[in-house]
């Protein structure tokens, strides 16, 4: 079964505006990443937060873990329309970023 | 600097023939690379693992003889998808492991009629 299961499946918001990103998970990880895909293209890797960070930032992306309730969130501030892509969080049981499992993703739509 | 490329982008071939991916990475070298497919609108679902000079590890459910892996060298990964058929249709994206990172490739869209 999928490890991670983000919410909202769709999100569409109007440039200026923040997107908040949910994703819940199942198994206990070492790392949860998020990554962000433009249609039809590869993976980009945005951010990392390790099993003992509670919050993270990188530039206008702010990441928070609760492990507790196996979820976290990606908060993109300020969107652009550049940010519209799907987004998909990842998590490492390990930490040797070789069994990533990837959520099923969220599609962001920014409206200029 | 992690620039990982595939080649081709896309490729359309008849049921039957097979179908060969190429995985590189282009500026630093990657012992480990990892093989994955994703249908339209899905999560990517990990195939494989790629290891230089050794046998790749296959996920459950996939077929070792179907999708054979070959990472001859520190910076190259192939992924050949035998007797084709349209349910292998799919986008198949690799990435390379560097500085306990996976880098990506822009990914392969294979189009078996």
């Amino acid at each position: 079964s999928q490890q991670g299961e983000e919410d909202p499946q769709a999100l569409s918001i109007q440039e200026g505006e923040n997107a908040t990103m949910n994703c819940s998970y199942k198994t206990s990880i070492n790392n949860l990443q998020w990554y962000r895909q433009n249609s039809g293209r590869g993976l980009v890797h945005l951010i990392l937060i390790r099993s003992n960070e509670r919050e993270k930032h990188s530039g206008r992306l702010r990441v928070t873990l609760d492990t507790s309730k196996k979820s976290s969130s990606l908060l993109i501030t300020a969107s652009r329309a550049a940010d519209t892509a799907s987004y998909f969080c990842a998590t490492d049981p390990t930490g040797a970023n070789s069994k990533l499992t990837f959520g099923k993703g969220i599609t962001l739509s920014v409206r200029p | 600097g992690a620039v990982v490329s595939q080649h081709p982008s896309w490729v359309i071939c008849k049921s039957g023939t097979s179908v060969k991916i190429e995985c590189r990475s282009l500026d630093f070298q990657a012992t480990t690379m990892f093989w994955y497919r994703q249908f339209p609108k899905q999560s990517l679902m990990l195939m494989a693992t790629s290891n230089e000079g050794s046998k790749a590890t296959y996920e459950q459910g996939v077929e070792k003889d179907k999708f054979l892996i070959n990472h001859a060298s520190l910076t190259l990964s192939t992924l050949t998808v035998t007797s084709a058929h349209p349910e292998d249709s799919s986008f198949y994206i690799c990435s390379a492991l560097a500085r306990e990172t996976q880098y990506f490739g822009p990914g392969t869209r294979l189009l078996v009629l």
